[in-house]
């Protein structure tokens, strides 16, 4: 079974430019996560989606934002580029469970954004 | 807001050696969870503990789930150089286990 891929692995953007990165869950999976990885805030999580809705979100600045499809692909947008937003992006898929809970999540490789 | 504290944040080992991470909150958590993260890619679940008290082991990795419920750690038996990485552990967070809060992570570095 295929994992979670992520697109694409590696961008540059500069300043105030927009963005949107693609994530597509495993096979079956209805639950997208979203991380951002800094070495120096570590992983820290931005939002969740679950049937097309988004169920959870971190603290973080409204720039920041995220969809979710029928087939569970999802996608995050941040406008208004800043430098700090240079990270790598983390999308985590995961099993629907009963009770509107999800499984453990599994995750893609990331995408490495780099804001100049 | 909630934070894990992960520790060490490094090791530099000999091949061969065991290994002992830890990761303690001040607040209690459900479910613990240890991720290992190689260069250039996501982090990989090792281990998953649900159950306070809980001892679970997948080869040469074992973690334990704590009775307080607030810490849990990992350990490697008998390091080997492809254990090289960065360990994280997770917490699930908001009752969904869709919004996960990580350790800072623990940087493995074994010496052949």
């Amino acid at each position: 079974k295929a994992g979670v891929t992520q697109t694409p692995r590696y961008l540059i953007k500069t300043r105030g430019q927009q963005v949107t990165l693609s994530c597509s869950p495993i096979s079956g999976h209805r639950s997208v996560s979203w991380y951002q990885q800094t070495p120096g805030q570590g992983l820290q999580f931005l939002f969740e989606y679950f049937s097309e809705t988004q169920r959870n979100k971190g603290n973080f600045p409204g720039r920041f934002s995220g969809r979710q499809f029928s087939n569970s692909r999802s996608e995050m947008n941040v406008s208004t580029l800043e430098l700090g937003d240079s990270a790598l992006y983390l999308c985590a898929s995961s099993w629907p469970l009963a009770g509107g809970s999800t499984d453990t999540q599994y995750f893609g490789p990331g995408t490495r954004l780099t804001v100049l | 807001g909630q934070q894990l504290n992960q520790s060490p944040q490094s090791m530099f080992i000999q091949e061969g050696e065991d290994v002992s991470m830890n990761c303690t909150s001040s607040s209690i958590f459900n479910t613990w969870l240890w991720y290992k993260q190689e260069p250039g890619e996501g982090p990989v679940l090792l281990i998953a503990l649900y159950k306070a008290g809980e001892l679970t082991s997948n080869g040469r990795l074992t973690a334990q789930f704590g009775i307080t419920r607030k810490d849990s750690f990992l350990n490697i038996s008998a390091s080997i150089p492809s254990d090289v990485g960065i360990y994280f552990c997770a917490v699930n967070y908001g009752g969904s286990q869709g919004n996960l809060i990580f350790g800072k992570g623990t940087k493995l570095s074994v010496k052949p």
